[in-house]
């Protein structure tokens, strides 16, 4: 079955700082995809970045990264230069692609970090 | 131009009453979901339709029924609301692709969310 945890509920950066936002998961099938969203205190559902389980780099959006590191299961989020606006909730989620493709899979997400950027 | 709109925003009603939420997508997208976000932020799949055809139905009461008329549209339907269906509401869609053989997912497009609250 999928898992998606994430360990950190709330975190605290100080505004042009990096930051890591940790994210593991688990999952029995080989083809996969990782995703990161951003929800604001507006609460629309906003896409940051995507990792699929065979990519052999790490995806970058930006001042956006993942840290995927697959054998230990983990696609960390890296927020480089937070800003003000980077203040929301954040939410890693996976999805199995299995036989026919990710159309079919059921897209889990995690708890959710919560950001606050200093000023 | 919203690549998927959701209506009504809000919406507040009492115990008993049935309502609808209306889903629309114009990203041409085969595949659209309709995700429960609960009082703790916590997102979880409801449905997913592919070209018209209920593909994921998790563990959801019957008083919950989504319909989907053409794939662009997926609405629910929901009879004898209750207390717990209090929630955000976000709809959503998606597209897998082919890159040289491997199926490569695609993130979801959320709409706005509705807010339902029950009274």
């Amino acid at each position: 079955a999928q898992k998606i945890t994430q360990t950190q509920p709330g975190m605290f950066v100080q505004e042009k700082e990096a930051v890591t936002l940790d994210c593991t998961y688990d999952t029995s099938d080989p083809s996969y995809g990782l995703f990161w969203y951003k929800q604001p205190s507006s609460g629309e559902m906003i896409f940051l970045i995507y990792q699929g389980s065979y990519d052999q780099q790490n995806a970058t959006e930006g001042r956006y990264s993942l840290n995927f590191q697959k054998a230990r299961k983990s696609a960390n989020l890296v927020i480089s230069a937070s800003q003000l606006g980077d203040s929301a909730m954040y939410f890693c989620a996976m999805r199995d692609l299995g036989f026919y493709g990710g159309s079919q899979g059921n897209l889990i997400f995690g708890k959710g970090t919560k950001l606050s950027v200093k000023p | 131009d919203t690549a998927v709109s959701q209506t009504p925003k809000y919406l507040v009603t009492q115990m008993g009453n049935d309502k609808s939420i209306k889903c629309e997508q114009n990203l041409g997208h085969d595949t659209m979901y309709w995700y429960k976000q609960d009082s703790k932020k916590f997102l979880k799949i409801m449905f997913s339709y592919n070209n018209k055809e209920l593909i994921i139905n998790e563990t959801v009461p019957n008083r919950f029924s989504p319909k989907s008329p053409d794939k662009a549209h997926l609405n629910l339907h929901i009879n004898s609301l209750e207390l717990g269906d209090s929630a955000v509401y976000f709809c959503a869609s998606s597209q897998a692709t082919r890159d040289r053989g491997y199926l490569r997912d695609s993130p979801l497009h959320f709409g706005n969310g509705t807010r339902l609250t029950v009274t």
